[in-house]
């Protein structure tokens, strides 16, 4: 199985800064990587695909790079709404696996 | 607008059974490889099983193998989950959620809680 290990597990930071998260896999997997965004008590959003595709309404201040093993989500200026956690995920291969989180929080 | 609505948790005791259900609209259900995720108390996500269209692949985690059962019924427009012999570790919020063809998790339901304690 693959395993993803995203840093850091926590966060925190202001409205208007730049954060970067970073998702690391136990084996290479391409560009077959996406990253969700959850609030407390909902459900996933989908947010980016192929490591760097953003899903459609997502907004342009989030993006994604990397392959192979090592990926990053980077959120260039932090809104309110974006205070959340966020997952990455492979999908090189079955059993689909995910990060254990990166919680983002209001300094 | 793509909806897929969860039903049928609760609380059951361990070595005991609960079927899941998601109802779908907004989308050609019978096009669609459907999946279920969990997610522990306080916990990450864990991807459960998934099922292709016409049920003709059905993949598993390891840890629920033999245990639980995914099904569909395309003519319903819905997707199930057979769960037996629970164990207190599958306590957890189960999602339904849509597979893309590139094995990601479009759609999501908003969940149905599964707790197992006696």
């Amino acid at each position: 199985d693959i395993q993803m290990t995203q840093s850091p597990s926590s966060v925190s930071a202001s409205v208007g800064d730049r954060v970067t998260i970073t998702c690391r896999a136990s084996q290479g997997i391409s560009s077959w990587l996406a990253w969700y965004q959850q609030k407390p008590g909902k459900a996933p959003k989908f947010l980016v695909y192929d490591a760097s595709s953003l899903q459609s309404g997502v907004p342009s201040r989030f993006s994604g790079s990397g392959s192979g093993t090592d990926f990053t989500l980077t959120i260039s200026s932090l809104q309110p709404e974006d205070f959340a956690t966020y997952y990455c995920q492979e999908a090189h291969s079955f059993p689909l696996t995910f990060g254990q989180g990166t919680r983002l929080e209001i300094k | 607008e793509v909806q897929l609505v969860e039903s049928g948790g609760g609380l059951v005791q361990p070595g005991g059974s609960l079927r899941l259900s998601c109802a779908a609209s907004g989308l050609t259900f019978s096009s669609f490889w459907m999946s279920w995720v969990r997610q522990a108390p306080g916990k990450g996500l864990e991807w459960v099983a998934n099922i292709k269209e016409d049920e003709s692949e059905k993949y598993y985690v390891d840890s629920v193998k033999g245990r639980f059962t995914i099904s569909r019924d395309n003519a319903k427009n819905s997707l199930y989950l057979q769960m037996s012999s629970l164990r207190a570790e599958d306590t957890a919020v189960y999602y339904c959620a849509t597979l893309s063809q590139a094995r990601y998790f479009d759609y999501w339901g908003q969940g149905t809680l599964v707790t197992v304690s006696s």
